[in-house]
């Protein structure tokens, strides 16, 4: 069964305390790993897509990291507003099945960054 | 603002009873995804339509079904609902039809309560 595992499920920082996020799934085939944001009350927030083992993506204080069988999302020098819960999901590759948008999300890491 | 226009924003309802959440997408999207986000169960997937047909589909209910109309805009109707069904539900949509990138833009979810 195809599965993602977050951890941890929440991490306190003081600002500027670099961290990292970590993901860990367990899919038949990767089509793709995806890295959302989501503040209290909104929508997730679409960050990152990587693709194979090796790849890395960087955004801001943000870099997802990706190998074969986990991702990180690395925290460089936090600020308050990188609070949020970080969601990790997958695109699982299943023979015969169409690229569809069906995704496998993680239960998120809640980050709180103090000042 | 994604540009996903999700309503109503909460709905509470007693069991048993039937509801209908309505979706926008963005302008210009094909796709659109139904998900579920409960505490236990994190974000789970329900459905997906491109164009007006269902492209995916995920662990959804029976007592529930789908649509999208021509003009793109899509409902989720949830029938005989139970306890269990109290979660937020999240409308997101993409562009893509053939080739999926990851880039879910997401609306900021109706909240429903059954009591």
């Amino acid at each position: 069964e195809d599965q993602v595992t977050q951890s941890p499920e929440a991490l306190r920082l003081q600002e500027g305390e670099s961290s990292s996020l970590n993901c860990s799934y367990t899919v038949s085939g990767l089509r793709g790993l995806f890295w959302y944001r989501q503040d209290p009350g909104k929508g997730p927030e679409f960050l990152f897509t990587l693709y194979s083992a090796g790849e890395e993506k960087e955004k801001e204080r943000l870099k997802a990291t990706l190998t074969k069988k986990e991702s990180f999302l690395h925290i460089t020098a936090p600020k308050p507003e990188d609070s949020a819960t970080y969601l990790c999901a997958v695109q699982a590759f299943h023979r015969g099945s169409s690229n569809t948008g069906k995704l496998i999300f993680g239960q998120g890491t809640t980050l709180q960054v103090k000042p | 603002d994604s540009g996903v226009t999700q309503t109503p924003k909460h709905l509470i309802t007693a069991t048993g009873q039937r509801v209908t959440l309505r979706c926008s997408p963005r302008s210009g999207d094909l796709s659109v995804y139904w998900y579920q986000q409960s505490l236990d169960q994190g974000l789970q997937f329900l459905i997906q339509y491109y164009n007006g047909e269902e492209r995916a589909k995920g662990n959804i209910l029976e007592r529930f079904s789908a649509q999208q109309f021509p003009d793109l805009h899509s409902e989720l109707n949830l029938s005989s609902l139970e306890l269990g069904d109290s979660a937020l539900y999240f409308c997101a949509s993409s562009v893509e039809g053939g080739s999926f990138t990851g880039e879910l833009f997401f609306g900021e979810g109706s909240r429903l309560t059954v009591l």
